[in-house]
């Protein structure tokens, strides 16, 4: 089967650096999303990666190794905003987008 | 531009009803997909409309339906809605099938009593 995973929950102090990670077994692959999704409201696009390697879109950064199977979201300069779920989905290759269950992120001052 | 829009935005219903959603994308987006969305159970994906067509279907029972018309807008129905219908209906509409991007809706929160 296919299978997203992310931790559920993470706690991080306003400032600092945070980093969630998300490993996948999917059929095909075809791109990799982030997005980010705070209570009540839809999910918006954090960043996509296709190839390996890192891209980085100011305080928001992704991270791709196909081989490993494995991705990472590094949000730098923590601010109390960014307290929400982040959502990991990959696309298999049938184009059919597989989500992770999300990984909550609090923020403490 | 206008952004994805869903209507209604919340709804009641009752065991054994039906229910259609509307999603209308953002203008030039040719593909929908609608997802549901529970807690603790991430985003499951119900199907995918492009140009009409249905490209992709979830792992969903044959309760739920969707369509799309020629303007691109789309819509999904339940029929004979059980309690575990209870949701947050996303659709996300994109360019194409590749895309780099897609953009959600608000959501319908559907409530199943």
């Amino acid at each position: 089967g296919q299978n997203i995973d992310q931790p559920t929950e993470m706690t991080a102090t306003e400032g600092a650096i945070v980093q969630i990670n998300c490993t996948y077994q999917t059929s095909g692959f075809n791109g990799l999303f982030w997005y980010q999704q705070h209570a009540g409201e839809a999910p918006t696009f954090l960043s996509y990666n296709v190839l390996d390697g890192l891209e980085e879109k100011g305080r928001f950064s992704s991270f791709l190794s196909r081989s490993k199977g494995y991705s990472y979201l590094l949000l730098k300069e923590l601010q109390m905003k960014d307290s929400a779920s982040y959502l990991c989905a990959v696309r298999d290759s049938n184009y059919q987008l597989i989500w992770g269950a999300g990984t909550k992120l609090i923020i403490k001052p | 531009k206008a952004g994805v829009t869903q209507t209604p935005r919340y709804l009641i219903k009752t065991r054994g009803q039906q229910v259609t959603l509307s999603c209308s994308p953002i203008s030039g987006h040719r593909s929908v997909s609608w997802y549901q969305q529970t807690p603790g159970q991430g985003l499951q994906f119900l199907f995918e409309y492009f140009s009409e067509t249905q490209r992709n279907k979830g792992n969903f029972p044959g309760r739920f339906s969707g369509r799309q018309f020629s303007n691109s807008r789309s819509e999904m129905n339940v029929s004979t809605l059980e309690l575990g219908d209870s949701a947050l209906y996303l659709c996300a509409s994109s360019l194409g099938q590749a895309y780099t991007e897609a953009f959600f809706g608000q959501g319908t929160r559907l409530t199943v009593v």
